[in-house]
């Protein structure tokens, strides 16, 4: 099937810093994007979401950018704290023809966010 | 956001045996979903859970190893049958509250096959 964000890359940064964490999505017919933070020990937990409408959306710190020409998913997190040490995963939603295809995400492999005090 | 519940939190079990896990939510909610997610690795749908249906399963995932159960709105089993080592993941519960809602996730069972 396709695929979304191949690579498991790290990144770390300073306490306060500005974090941007990128994602690339493969199926341009995708519509509703997510973004969603594990911690260790837990499962994901939703961060922020887009539908294909928007390029860009922001909640509390954060930011979700959605560029469809590139098929590119970024999101931006404000003042990172260590708290926000995690890995960060994108997820699409795939249409499916015949039905309803809410909720089956495809999900990207992650990145690993490392917040230094 | 609708809490879940998931039991257990993590097994470890010996290969030929089976496990039955449970996902219970704590308000009434519009689908259920069944996630793997294998070591290291992201996350992969399994199947969607239909209340008083059969389940329906994605490419690669068959009934009779993944039954599965939605008795009601709140509450669904996945059952892992026949283990073997390549099973050991985290199984993780997945639900929406209304079609246009986020998808959210329990804390997952981690399953060990030895």
């Amino acid at each position: 099937g396709e695929s979304v964000g191949l690579h498991l890359p790290t990144l770390s940064v300073q306490e306060g810093d500005n974090s941007i964490i990128n994602c690339a999505y493969s199926n341009s017919a995708s519509d509703y994007f997510i973004w969603y933070k594990q911690e260790s020990g837990k499962g994901p937990q939703f961060i922020i979401d887009i539908r294909s409408n928007m390029d860009k959306r922001q909640g509390q710190r954060v930011t979700v950018l959605l560029n469809k020409t590139v098929k590119h998913l970024s999101l931006q997190i404000a003042a990172t704290q260590p708290g926000d040490s995690a890995v960060y995963f994108c997820a699409e939603n795939p249409p499916e023809a015949g039905g309803t295809s809410y909720g089956k995400l495809t999900f990207g492999q992650g990145t690993i966010l490392t917040v230094h005090p | 956001s609708a809490v879940i519940s998931q039991k257990p939190s993590r097994d470890i079990c010996q290969r030929g045996t089976s496990l039955t896990i449970q996902c219970q939510v704590d308000s009434q909610v519009t689908m259920m979903f069944w996630y793997r997610q294998q070591p290291g690795q992201s996350l992969t749908l399994i199947a969607t859970a239909n209340q008083g249906s059969e389940a329906t399963y994605e490419s690669g995932f068959v009934i009779d190893k993944f039954p599965i159960s939605r008795p009601n709105l709140t509450f669904s089993t996945l059952t892992v049958s026949n283990m073997s080592p390549e099973d050991s993941s985290i199984y993780l519960c997945s639900v929406a509250v209304g079609l246009n809602s986020p998808l959210h996730f329990g804390n997952g069972t981690r399953l060990t096959v030895t």
